[in-house]
């Protein structure tokens, strides 16, 4: 089992629409969270990060983090075609500083 | 300008040559990584460096040699290329030992034949 889990997509959306990107953890050590957002053939880019349970919003992002649970979300409001990007959930064990990372979603926003 | 960047883009090798990637950064960071993204997409970290000192080595097997000239460098070394090495790698900077924003190159494709 990974220690961090994403349902591989591909999601397909219409614009517009309320996209949510769901993550699964097991290592309790996680203390914080973070999106990245990775275009095709690009690199990987930080779009937020959490530390405690609850949400943290900016701009049409809201990240999500329930540790009870051990569930992570990321929502986009409105979304767009340029939304359109792999999205990968990660966390540090023990707050150092090795990521680890969820396989990502695939996203597709359609016109 | 460039954050952190990587050469080459591309790379085609035939199976048993040795190569190397090199990285760079320009952000000041005093922590560098190597990770490798498989064809699933799948991303999971090689080495880091921090101020030129080894700190993460995960299994990876000995070909693979990481070298870190200076904190703004960090290049990656394959010897004996074999086709399961064919992926994408990405080198990656922060600050600091949190790794809570880790910059990522644009990755280099590397195809062994």
């Amino acid at each position: 089992q990974k220690e961090v889990e994403q349902d591989p997509g591909p999601l397909s959306v219409p614009e517009g629409a309320i996209v949510s990107l769901n993550c699964t953890y097991s290592n309790s050590a996680f203390q914080y969270f973070m999106w990245y957002r990775q275009y095709s053939r690009k690199g990987p880019e930080l779009l937020m990060y959490t530390y405690s349970s609850g949400n943290k919003e900016d701009g049409r992002f809201t990240a999500q983090v329930d540790k009870s649970s051990k569930y992570i979300s990321l929502f986009i409001r409105d979304s767009q075609p340029s939304d359109s990007a792999t999205y990968l959930c990660a966390a540090p064990p023990g707050g150092g500083n090795k990521l680890t990372f969820g396989t990502g979603t695939q996203l597709k926003v359609e016109l | 300008d460039t954050a952190v960047s990587q050469t080459p883009k591309y790379l085609v090798t035939q199976m048993g040559n040795d190569k190397s990637i090199k990285c760079e950064q320009n952000l000041g960071h005093d922590t560098m990584y190597w990770y490798k993204q498989d064809s699933k997409k799948f991303l999971k970290i090689m080495f880091s460096y921090n101020n030129k000192e080894l700190i993460i080595n995960e299994t990876v097997p000995n070909r693979f040699s990481p070298k870190s000239p200076d904190k703004a460098h960090l290049n990656l070394h394959i010897n004996s290329l074999e086709l399961g090495d064919s992926a994408v790698y990405f080198c990656a900077s922060s600050q600091g030992n949190r790794g809570t924003e880790a910059f990522f190159g644009q990755g280099t494709r590397l195809t062994v034949v």
